[in-house]
């Protein structure tokens, strides 16, 4: 079946500029989780979606990240006024309990 | 202190070779825990789960010790396509939160 999609698959922006990130889980995976990963580093918890409650934003860097996650669905990662410190790869991972998580193929952030 | 800590390696190991990754957690509530293998420029995949009472999958052996707080690898055999970096990862299901380990980074050289 289908796994993780991520769109864009790359994407160079301008400093200060806003971007959007996209993710589509697997159908019927009810947690999505992002993360990011600088080069040569470890992942970056970023934020969690369970079903319906609250998401975890505990991994948020700063106030101009945010994420939705629209019908349970597809979720968007936004960064406003991107910094050169945002560029990394940003990964999503969707789960359908608490066993496994099955990643995206990432987004390839520059910002210049 | 971190959640998970790897030696980063690399391993440099020769083909047919037998090599181990350590791992440490600090949450003792921790519950579920995991191998992952990253290649370059890939995401992350799922190896294999480990369980209490250790589990073995083709030339992959991981065993977990919950007093001590470690999970192991055992790679037999290695072959050239085992070099990756291998991703430790324990779960907290009350939070349900993944957290990884930076990764030990596996050579395997002709």
């Amino acid at each position: 079946g289908a796994g993780v999609s991520q769109s864009p698959s790359n994407k160079v922006t301008e400093k200060g500029k806003d971007v959007e990130l996209r993710c589509d889980p697997i159908s019927g995976h009810t947690a999505l989780y992002w993360y990011r990963q600088s080069l040569g580093q470890g992942l970056e918890f970023l934020i969690y979606f369970q079903g319906n409650s609250a998401p975890d934003k505990s991994g948020l860097p700063s106030d101009r990240f945010s994420a939705e996650r629209t019908g349970g669905s597809v979720s968007t990662l936004t960064i406003q006024r991107t910094q050169q410190e945002d560029s990394a790869v940003y990964l999503c991972a969707s789960s359908p309990s608490s066993e496994t998580q099955y990643f995206g193929p990432g987004t390839r952030l520059l910002v210049l | 202190r971190k959640e998970v800590e790897q030696d980063p390696g690399p391993f440099n190991v020769p083909e047919g070779a037998t090599v181990a990754f350590n791992c440490t957690y600090s949450n003792s509530a921790s519950q579920s825990f995991f191998w992952y293998r990253q290649d370059c420029r890939k995401e992350p995949k799922l190896l294999m789960s480990v369980y209490s009472s250790g589990n073995e999958d083709g030339r992959f052996t991981a065993q977990l010790n919950r007093a001590s707080q470690y999970i192991s690898l055992l790679i037999r055999d290695s072959k050239l396509s085992d070099s990756a970096t291998y991703l430790c990862v324990v779960n907290h299901r009350t939070f349900n939160k993944f957290y990884f380990g930076s990764g030990t980074k596996l050579n395997v050289k002709p």
